[in-house]
């Protein structure tokens, strides 16, 4: 069986600081994992995405994320936070088209 | 216009109407999905069609009706539905389904309130 949990529903950083919204998963074989991005009255963006390559993956917008399988974690990270940045996070895993988890989501917030 | 799309993107409806939810993608993809996304809930996959065709549906109950009459349309036709089926419903594509995941990209959905 899979699942996603998002340790944090809810981060709040200084703007010009390191952010870090953490995933961990459960899974029986290697999966893919993804992070995807909701603003505001939009849909989803992919920001990243990690499918058996290099356990480092750089996305968009200068967040990265780094699998850890002996943590069965895939936590996301931004050396410094921008107003823009303030979204809703979801950490997805995927298996299969009827096998797409996505966690309950991270709301970040940035202080100016 | 590019990229997924979604019409209407708000909808308001009694529990004795009928109405249809549509999207449509220009990027050439041939799988479609139809998410719900609830409050304070995580997002749930409700259909998924590739070339046409419906690969999956999430136990979903047959108030909802999807229909993908070609690989750039899908359709969500409602009809009797409950209040706590107010939610902000989803679509996306992506260029296939197979083991290999697709990113997939999505519209900007439809907030649905029913009355």
């Amino acid at each position: 069986a899979q699942s996603v949990t998002q340790l944090d529903s809810h981060v709040s950083v200084s703007e010009g600081t390191p952010v870090l919204l953490r995933c961990n998963y459960s899974s029986s074989y290697s999966p893919s994992l993804f992070w995807y991005v909701q603003h505001p009255n939009k849909g989803l963006q992919l920001l990243l995405k990690y499918t058996s390559a290099a356990t480092l993956v750089k996305g968009i917008n200068g967040f990265e994320a780094e699998f850890k399988k002996s943590e069965t974690s895939f936590h996301l990270t931004k050396p410094s936070a921008h107003m823009s940045d303030a979204a809703e996070y979801f950490c997805v895993v995927y298996s299969s088209a009827s096998k797409i988890i996505f966690g309950s989501g991270t709301r970040l917030s940035i202080r100016p | 216009e590019t990229g997924v799309t979604q019409t209407p993107r708000h909808l308001v409806m009694g529990m004795t109407n009928k109405k249809s939810l549509k999207c449509e993608q220009h990027l050439g993809h041939n799988a479609m999905y139809w998410y719900k996304q609830s409050a304070k809930k995580p997002l749930e996959l409700m259909f998924v069609y590739s070339l046409e065709e419906r690969v999956e549906n999430n136990s979903v109950p047959s108030r909802f009706s999807p229909e993908c009459p070609n690989s750039s349309h899908l359709f969500l036709h409602l009809h009797t539905l409950q209040p706590e089926d107010s939610a902000l419903y989803l679509c996306a594509s992506s260029p296939a389904t197979g083991e290999s995941y697709n990113e997939q990209f999505f519209g900007p959905g439809t907030r649905l309130t029913v009355l």
